[in-house]
C-alpha cells in the first residue's frame, strides 16, 4: 500500500515567517501534486512535480520533488493570513489513481 | 471556469437511513470521483469513474454504492447509513487520469446520528 505522510500535522505561526511542509513515502510516484484546502472549500492544485530534483516556483511558495521520488517539500517565504488552509500532497499511484498524503493544516496570524 | 457543485453542503440523517449525494461537473470531464475527507487520515477515494455507466472502487467502497447515468453527474449513495459514515463528503472530476488536475466541488458534511 502507498502512503504519504505529511508534517507536520498542524503548523501556527505569525506573519512574515518561513516554514517548510514535508510530504514523505517509501513508494516512488510518478509525479507529485500540491493542493490548497481554504475552510468550506475544495482542495485546489497549486503545482505538479514530475521528475527528480525538479523545483517549482509560485510566488512565495516553493516546491521541491526528492531525487529518488519518494518526498516532497513546500517552503513558504514571509507567510501571509491569506496562506491559511490546508495543505495536501498527492502521488500518482500505481493503479493511475492519486493518494493523497494526510494533510498539514497552516495557520498564520497577523 | 470548471465548476463542480454539489448538491448539499451540510446533511444531517439519522442511522439506517438511505442517503443520496450529487454531484454535478460542467467541463465535459470524463473521470469523476468521490472522496471522504476525515482529520489526519488526508482524502480517501471511494469511488471513481471514467464513463457513463462505468465504476471503479477506490480504497474504501464498502457500504456505498454510485450510479452516472450522465456524463456529468456522479452520484454517491449510503445504503444504510452508519455512524461511522460521519465525514466530509468531497466530489471531484478531471480530464485524465492521475497526473491531470482534479477539481473539487465545495464538499458536504454529513452527520449521521
Amino acid at each position: 500500500t502507498q502512503l504519504l505522510e505529511q508534517s507536520p500535522q498542524f503548523l501556527s505561526i505569525q506573519e512574515g515567517e518561513n516554514l517548510t511542509v514535508y510530504c514523505n513515502s517509501s513508494s516512488v510516484f510518478s509525479s507529485l501534486q500540491w493542493y490548497r484546502q481554504e475552510p468550506g472549500e475544495g482542495p485546489v492544485l497549486l503545482v505538479t512535480v514530475v521528475t527528480g530534483g525538479e523545483v517549482k516556483k509560485l510566488k512565495r511558495l516553493t516546491f521541491q520533488f526528492g531525487d529518488a521520488r519518494k518526498d516532497s517539500s513546500l517552503h513558504i517565504t514571509a507567510a501571509q493570513p491569506g496562506d491559511t488552509g490546508l495543505y495536501l500532497c498527492a502521488g500518482e499511484g500505481t493503479t493511475d489513481k492519486l493518494i493523497f498524503g494526510t494533510g498539514t493544516r497552516l495557520q498564520v496570524f497577523p | 471556469d470548471v465548476k463542480v457543485t454539489q448538491s448539499s453542503r451540510y446533511l444531517v440523517k439519522r442511522t439506517g437511513e438511505k442517503v443520496f449525494l450529487e454531484c454535478v461537473q460542467d467541463m465535459d470531464h470524463e473521470n469523476m470521483f468521490w472522496y471522504r475527507q476525515d482529520p489526519g487520515l488526508g482524502l480517501r477515494l471511494i469511488y471513481f469513474s471514467y464513463d457513463v455507466k462505468m465504476k471503479e472502487k477506490g480504497d474504501i467502497p464498502e457500504g456505498y454504492s454510485v450510479s452516472r447515468e450522465k456524463k456529468e453527474r456522479f452520484s454517491l449513495i449510503l445504503e444504510s447509513a452508519s455512524t461511522n459514515q460521519t465525514s466530509m463528503y468531497l466530489c471531484a472530476s478531471s480530464l485524465g487520469g492521475a497526473t491531470y488536475e482534479q477539481y473539487f466541488g465545495p464538499g458536504t458534511r454529513l452527520t449521521v446520528t
